[in-house]
């Protein structure tokens, strides 16, 4: 069974770092690519970003471009988000994602259940 | 700004058949968009139903098909459920921007 499981959320400060987890286990990770997805409590979804299965091609979408970095450690079978001067509107629960393949597509198949973020003074 | 849009809500009674349509800002929408659509039940995480316009993953029920009609990308359930109450997502892929959600659809079976 494919299990994602995010980690590292939780209460932030303004202008603060985060750096979130995910591990996964029930398929190889190493031959997959990985994603980043987070949604505003009561807002839909934004991708954030995605890793291919070696690291070689990270892409970002355009709202937190500049402020995050994704990457991965596959003998750890984990991904991760640093989110560098959070923002009270980054205020969000964050989900890890499997693509279908080893690249990073528009085919997000397994999702974790999220670690939520909470941005405030 | 690319934008895709989804109907903000539809309504639709058990047993029913409902269409979802997905359209895109820069035009018409084509399998070279490679349509995903996304359910998420409330209070829970998002679930993948169909991938590349048109496939299934193996968890997904036989009742939602998805396809390219017109300019949009379209998810139609048949014989709709009550489970099937949910937020349901289309993401489009853009070249340099390989997932962009649309807004969402909010149905409601009544």
């Amino acid at each position: 069974e494919v299990q994602l499981v995010e980690s590292g959320g939780g209460s932030a400060q303004p202008g603060e770092s985060l750096r979130l987890s995910c591990v996964a286990s029930g398929f190889t990770f190493e031959d997959s690519g990985m994603h980043w997805v987070r949604q505003v409590p009561g807002k839909g979804l934004e991708w954030v970003g995605g890793i291919s299965w070696n690291s070689a091609g990270i892409v970002y979408g355009d709202s937190m471009k500049g402020r995050v970095t994704v990457s991965r450690d596959n003998a750890k079978r984990s991904v991760f988000l640093e989110i560098r001067s959070l923002r009270p509107d980054d205020a969000a629960m964050y989900y890890c994602a499997k693509d279908l393949g080893g690249f990073v597509t528009t085919d997000l198949q397994h999702w974790g259940r999220g670690t939520r973020v909470a941005v405030s003074s | 700004q690319t934008v895709v849009t989804q109907e903000p809500s539809l309504t639709v009674s058990p047993g029913g058949t409902v269409t979802l349509t997905c359209a895109s800002s820069t035009g018409p929408v084509t399998s070279s968009f490679y349509p995903n659509w996304i359910q998420q039940r409330p209070g829970q995480a998002p679930r993948a139903l169909i991938y590349s316009t048109t496939n299934r993953h193996p968890w997904t029920p036989a009742r939602f098909s998805g396809s390219v009609l017109g300019d949009k990308a379209v998810l139609t359930v048949s014989g709709v459920q009550p489970e099937d109450e949910a937020v349901y997502y289309c993401a489009l892929y853009f070249g340099g921007a390989p997932v962009v959600f649309g807004g969402g659809t909010r149905l409601t079976v009544l």
